[in-house]
């Protein structure tokens, strides 16, 4: 079946510094890939998403790229902010099964 | 992309009653998921709620435990039955943003749940 593995949290990091959260993907097919972003006390937004291998996909900074070789799309942002401290969510879709499969998400914490 | 309204936004109850969750979107969605994440870990789909038909329960969840509503096109509820403190978890709904599923989806903010 389809899994996402994430790297564990939390992440502190100190602001303006570089951020990677590792993710990585067992699927049927050829899935679409997501990640998902959860500021305290809200639901869950997409941040940003590609739908096949090689695309990019990015959003408010952040950047993800579809490795399909690697089956990796691990989220990076050049120079995190404090209004980035949320919990990440790697996701997929594939068509085999048209449901979201999630990983487990990663906290980030970023310090002034 | 939708919105979604849901509450209420956090509960503490006593095992054994029931609580019913509500969401509303301000546009009209053909489906709405509902999902669970349990302390600690990822979102689990719950059931999927088609307007005028009945709710499709992934495995390990039964309507009898989770019933669901889903009375017009912009409008969804969940009942978490007969609860235990298993059940202590955040429930949240969601929507497709696009035209299908591969386009993402958007959830409410969730209702955080506490069975003692």
């Amino acid at each position: 079946g389809n899994s996402v593995t994430q790297m564990e949290g939390p992440v502190t990091l100190s602001e303006e510094a570089f951020l990677t959260i590792n993710c990585t993907y067992t699927a049927t097919g050829y899935p679409s890939l997501f990640w998902y972003v959860q500021y305290p006390g809200e639901g869950l937004q997409l941040l940003l998403k590609a739908t096949k291998a090689d695309d990019k996909g990015s959003n408010k900074g952040f950047e993800a790229t579809y490795r399909k070789e690697t089956t990796s799309f691990h989220l990076e942002k050049g120079s995190v902010q404090v209004s980035d401290s949320a919990v990440y969510f790697c996701a997929l879709v594939s068509g085999g099964y048209q449901k979201v499969t999630f990983g487990t998400g990663t906290k980030l914490q970023v310090i002034p | 992309s939708a919105v979604i309204s849901q509450k209420p936004s956090r509960d503490i109850c006593q095992r054994g009653t029931s609580l019913t969750i509500q969401c509303q979107v301000d546009s009209q969605v053909t489906m709405m998921f509902w999902y669970r994440q349990q302390p600690g870990q990822s979102l689990t789909l719950i059931a999927t709620a088609n307007q005028g038909s009945e709710a499709t329960y992934e495995s390990g969840f039964v309507i009898d435990k989770f019933p669901i509503s889903r009375p017009n096109l912009t409008f969804s509820t969940l009942t978490v039955s007969n609860m235990s403190p298993e059940d202590s978890s955040i429930y949240l709904c969601s929507v497709e943003e696009g035209t299908g599923v591969y386009d993402g989806y958007t959830f409410g903010s969730g209702t955080r749940l506490t069975v003692v």
